[in-house]
């Protein structure tokens, strides 16, 4: 009863450091997102994918690259973290034409 | 890119009372969705809307989906501590990749 599998939960990096954030899914879904949560915002989507192989710019995807090379794996890469990418961030994953499913979030510090 | 405001940004209730928040937007949406989140855990799905004028109940939950498809409320009755967290609207509009748009969230506070 997985659903959308986050790692790491928790993580300091210093400026200029990089890292990647996974997530897993085994619900089969097509489509999956990297989101990410500040205070006082709703969650604003960074990149996403419509199927294995392909991915998509959302309205926040500077500073970050993803890459889906199978369907239930979105990796969510800084090549040098900054300060402002301190955040929450969540993944999630749909069937075609259904409702997000979140994972429960990676707590993301930059010093 | 699109927006939607959603009210109030916080709420502090007694128990056994209802609630209400809306959201309303700029453009036309195809799809309005409501998330619950708890602390340290990721939006939970609460209700999904697909027609103008559509009415749906999740339990104490009830949500309707506008008649000119650019507002979406959600009602609480009879609240209860676990009530207790942020409320998420979002909506969908056309599009290939189904990418969600999200209000800034409402915090409910529910008082023995």
């Amino acid at each position: 009863n997985a659903g959308v599998t986050q790692t790491p939960k928790f993580r300091v990096l210093k400026t200029g450091q990089s890292m990647t954030l996974l997530c897993a899914q085994d619900m089969n879904h097509e489509y999956m997102y990297w989101y990410r949560q500040d205070p006082g915002m709703g969650l604003r989507l960074i990149h996403y994918s419509v199927g294995e192989g392909t991915t998509a710019k959302g309205e926040v995807p500077d500073g970050y690259n993803v890459s889906r090379l199978k369907k239930q794996n979105f990796l969510l890469g800084l090549e040098s973290a900054a300060p402002s990418q301190t955040s929450v961030y969540f993944c999630a994953s749909s069937k075609t034409n259904q409702p997000q499913h979140f994972g429960d979030g990676t707590r993301l510090s930059i010093l | 890119g699109q927006q939607l405001n959603q009210s109030p940004q916080s709420m502090f209730i007694q128990e056994g009372e209802d609630v209400s928040m809306n959201c309303t937007s700029s453009s036309i949406f195809n799809t309005w969705l409501w998330y619950k989140q708890d602390p340290g855990e990721g939006p939970v799905l609460l209700i999904a809307l697909y027609k103008a004028g559509e009415l749906t109940s999740n339990g104490r939950l009830t949500a309707q989906f506008g008649i000119t498809r650019k507002d979406s409320f959600l009602n609480i009755s009879a609240s209860i501590p676990s009530d207790v967290g942020i409320y998420f609207c979002a909506g969908f509009h056309s599009g290939s990749a189904r990418q969600l748009t999200f209000g800034s969230g409402t915090q409910l506070t529910v008082l023995p």
